[in-house]
């Protein structure tokens, strides 16, 4: 598929830890976006980067942090999970255009 | 962030053509229109865009009202793996993010 990849693909944690999910892709785009989908919600922006060590926060980013040091990795941490972060989180890239976005096949965390 | 309205549901029977449209009064003039859809236990996948004229590809048409307040993706001839959620959302480059609101969830009957 399109040169994205979520790692790992479930994941189950115990409240309070610290939990890192991965974005990687190969097509070196500058644009990537962290997303989570709750039902009721649908999908919301948690945070984006524009480039190498720039990122900024979306609609909700409370208790998430991100970094990207490279090109083709942005990762998404919760410093100390809570069961209200038990969510499908996506990621997704953008070119440098007005291309459309390309989703990963998302990671489902269960925090208990 | 620019608004979308859209119908919550929608039905259409196989092989017959689908019309989903979504309203966007609000929409600037360097908004683009894009549609995204979402099949079930997958990540949302592009679907098409547009900023004035009307586009087609090999997964749908877009038709968009002269005043641009309005849109309508056209499938033409939905298979029963066309069910899914549709987003409509307006992009604008200055933003670099898309917001999505609840889309429409399109079944069809075999």
């Amino acid at each position: 598929d399109a040169g994205i990849t979520q790692s790992p693909r479930h994941k189950v944690t115990e409240t309070g830890t610290p939990v890192t999910l991965r974005c990687h892709q190969t097509e070196n785009h500058r644009y990537m976006y962290w997303y989570r989908q709750d039902p009721g919600h649908g999908l919301r922006l948690i945070h984006y980067s524009y480039g190498v060590k720039d990122t900024d926060k979306g609609e909700v980013s409370d208790g998430y942090s991100v970094s990207r040091s490279k090109t083709e990795d942005f990762l998404l941490t919760l410093e100390s999970a809570t069961s209200s972060q038990t969510s499908v989180y996506f990621c997704a890239i953008r070119g440098q255009v007005n291309y459309g976005y390309t989703f990963g096949s998302g990671t489902r965390l269960t925090v208990v | 962030d620019a608004k979308t309205t859209q119908p919550n549901s929608m039905e259409s029977n196989e092989e017959e053509p689908v019309h989903l449209p979504c309203n966007h009064s609000t929409i600037s003039g360097t908004d683009y229109i894009h549609w995204y859809r979402q099949l079930p236990s997958q990540g949302p996948e592009y679907v098409i865009h547009g900023l004035t004229s009307n586009v087609n590809n090999r997964m749908a048409s877009l038709a968009i009202a002269e005043d641009r307040k309005s849109s309508t993706l056209i499938l033409h001839r939905a298979t029963l793996r066309d069910a899914a959620v549709y987003y409509c959302i307006l992009f604008n480059l200055r933003d670099d993010k898309i917001i999505f609101g609840k889309g429409t969830r399109l079944h069809i009957l075999p």
